[in-house]
């Protein structure tokens, strides 16, 4: 795709419910990374992928969250029994290779309200 | 564990006038810096990447200037547009494939 695609935009839901986030990189790009940014709050690192496997999943927060990646490509954050304090904004990014050497391009994010 | 501060948290200036951003980290063994912005409501777009060994970078009216040894960055601007308004972030790489950590931002507008 032109650019990095998530959905859905805009996720309202009950606490205590599961929810699923779903990212789909630019085409060609290996590297994914999810993030999250809470108002106020500068962007904190939740987990990175390198094709279809988690080298560094040390940014999430507790064993609620998880996240897959499926054919080096589509990647889904799931985040069990929400909390209200899991209320932020989910952004995904990917880039060619690695932040050492490239741009990252973002998506315009998740923005999740747990009540 | 590396710290990344910007000011002003907020700046407003008229249209046309050249402005200074400010990006400071506390450990300087970093791989790259990154300028991104964010517009309310989207994701970030990266600005300009400038690596460890290079001093600065320049992209139309944008040039971001690195001093590694000091832990400082800074982003020009010049010639403010309206169209310049958004929140401006840094970014810094300390050498791990994954870890970018961010300042909370400066949020810029620009008035007619």
């Amino acid at each position: 795709g032109a650019g990095v695609s998530q959905s859905p935009s805009n996720k309202v839901t009950e606490k205590g419910k599961d929810v699923e986030l779903r990212c789909d990189p630019i085409s060609g790009h290996t590297a994914l990374y999810w993030y999250r940014q809470s108002l106020g709050q500068g962007l904190e690192f939740l987990i990175y992928f390198q094709g279809n496997s988690a080298p560094d999943k040390s940014g999430l927060p507790s064993d609620r969250f998880s996240a897959e990646r499926t054919g080096g490509s589509v990647s889904t954050l799931t985040i069990q029994r929400t909390q209200q304090e899991d209320s932020a904004v989910y952004l995904c990014a990917s880039s060619l290779g690695t932040v050492t050497n490239e741009k990252l391009f973002f998506g315009s994010g998740t923005q999740l309200s747990v009540l | 564990k590396q710290e990344v501060t910007q000011i002003p948290a907020a700046l407003s200036v008229p249209e046309g006038e050249n402005l200074v951003l400010n990006c400071s980290f506390t450990d300087s063994a970093i791989y790259n810096l990154q300028w991104f912005r964010q517009d309310p409501g989207k994701g970030l777009t990266s600005l300009l990447l400038i690596q460890s060994s290079q001093r600065e970078q320049t992209s139309g009216r944008l040039n971001a200037s690195l001093d590694k040894s000091s832990g400082r960055s800074t982003l020009y601007i010049a010639a403010s547009q309206p169209g310049d308004s958004a929140t401006y972030l840094c970014a810094v790489n300390t050498g791990t494939a994954s870890k970018l950590t961010f300042g909370t931002g400066t949020r810029l507008q620009v008035t007619l």
